[in-house]
């Protein structure tokens, strides 16, 4: 079973707010994702990380922010929520000694009023 | 035309039927494939993945790779209404590295 963590499960808050989204694994996976998802709909690659200190910008233009510091750990920042960053936020990792299958948190559902 | 391609359905098959999800891929280098099931307000989970052209069962459900169709497949044998869900078909690029590009789902209804 996947030991991938994500936190708050639930945010509500403000326009303007500088928020930040915790993701933890014990997996000691070397690549870690994250995913943002509306209600119904696909999921898009926001940003994705090869390994410490290495990060990338995914598919989908995203204002937010991320860092790899540690192997465990990929926090999401955004600056200044916006109303248009309500969604869902998902995060994954992967190893690539393996078949790449990637396995998701539970998730992070962010409202910005 | 996307990347990775699947009917959005709703699929509705009666319980205890087959249900057969297909999804179709762009990119002839891909080298895996996956199929992730995500209930409604959850995260997408791992069902299976193969790399390999031919079948792979695990317990009711079974993929298909065809690669020269560039084509998989996932049957679940013996449908259950706590199967319904939305199945997301994801492939891993031979080009781009490690990147996984997934298909917007297939919703799929068991009726009891």
């Amino acid at each position: 079973e996947a030991d991938i963590y994500q936190t708050p499960r639930y945010l509500v808050i403000g326009t303007g707010k500088k928020i930040t989204l915790e993701c933890s694994q014990t997996m000691g996976h070397d690549k870690m994702y994250w995913y943002q998802q509306d209600p119904g709909m696909e999921l898009h690659l926001i940003h994705y990380s090869y390994g410490v200190n290495s990060t990338e910008k995914g598919d989908l233009s995203s204002e937010s922010t991320v860092s790899r510091i540690r192997t465990e750990h990929f926090p999401l920042t955004l600056e200044s929520a916006r109303p248009s960053h309500t969604s869902q936020y998902l995060c994954a990792s992967s190893d690539s000694g393996r078949s790449y299958e990637q396995y998701f948190g539970p998730g992070t559902r962010l409202t910005v009023t | 035309q996307k990347e990775v391609e699947q009917n959005s359905g709703p699929l509705s098959v009666p319980e205890g039927a087959i249900a057969s999800l297909n999804c179709t891929y762009s990119d002839r280098g891909s080298q895996s494939f996956f199929w992730y099931r995500q209930y409604s307000g959850k995260s997408p989970e791992l069902i299976m993945f193969i790399y390999s052209n031919g079948d792979k069962e695990d317990g009711r459900f079974t993929a298909q790779l065809n690669k020269a169709s560039q084509y998989v497949s996932l049957l679940i044998r013996d449908s259950q209404p706590s199967d319904s869900a939305t199945y997301l078909c994801a492939v891993r690029k031979d080009t781009g590295g490690f990147k996984t590009i997934f298909g917007a789902g297939t919703r799929l209804f068991v009726k009891a």
